[in-house]
């Protein structure tokens, strides 16, 4: 799987836009980029995952490049409750014996 | 719905003790695996399975057991507890090993081995 990089922390004010980037210059045709979360001792949570286009859910939007070697993840109105780890993934769908390799992330806080 | 539930939340053995983390998952999904992170660090593959019956080693297997006999139940067993393996387990599952669909992950165990 692709290696990726992401900043170390991060500080965004609340009810503003936070944007995590991600870089993953490696990253090959098949590979998702997936985003988790995870809030302080909790178990990590799914955000988004996206292939090549750009992605929106309820939670937030992916934003990847057209060359596809980085990509942002948009949480669009940021919460207290927004403050955690967020680690970005890339990797094969469907790859049984291979993890969800989670490096150390962002640490993203959020103050009032 | 319950999603993935663990069990115990916390744990304290003494070196050389056996125990079983139970996992359980109610979404019918055929993947479910166990990870173990350490404090400061990501988490690393222990043991998985593909469906029942069928399970593999991930990154750090040695040390523990795994089993599945049923598609919803996935426990995971330390064979003589270790110091090295206290940690915080986390059990996850997912539709099946063939999609891209997300990974469902469960509160965790915090086990400490004195």
């Amino acid at each position: 799987d692709a290696k990726t990089t992401q900043p170390t922390s991060m500080d965004c004010a609340e009810g503003r836009a936070a944007n995590l980037p991600c870089n993953h210059s490696t990253i090959s045709g098949n590979e998702y980029v997936y985003w988790y979360r995870q809030i302080h001792s909790q178990g990590p949570q799914y955000i988004i995952h996206g292939l090549k286009n750009n992605e929106t859910n309820e939670m937030a939007s992916l934003i990847i490049t057209e060359d596809r070697k980085s990509s942002t993840l948009i949480l669009p109105h940021a919460t207290l409750r927004d403050t955690a780890v967020y680690y970005c993934i890339v990797r094969v769908a469907g790859q049984a014996g291979t993890a969800l390799i989670f490096g150390k992330g962002t640490t993203l806080s959020v103050s009032s | 719905n319950a999603g993935v539930t663990q069990t115990p939340k916390f744990q304290v053995l003494k070196t050389g003790q056996s125990m079983t983390l139970q996992c359980a998952q109610d979404m019918n999904h055929e993947y479910m695996s166990w990870y173990r992170q350490d404090p400061g660090m990501g988490l690393r593959l222990i043991h998985y399975s593909v469906g029942a019956g069928i399970t593999d080693q991930g990154e750090v297997p040695n040390g523990y057991n795994v089993s599945r006999s049923t598609t919803e139940d996935f426990p995971l067993r330390l064979l003589s507890a270790a110091p090295s393996q206290t940690s915080v387990y986390f059990c996850a599952s997912r539709r099946d090993s063939s999609s891209s669909y997300e990974q469902y992950f469960g509160p965790g165990t915090r086990l400490t081995v004195t």
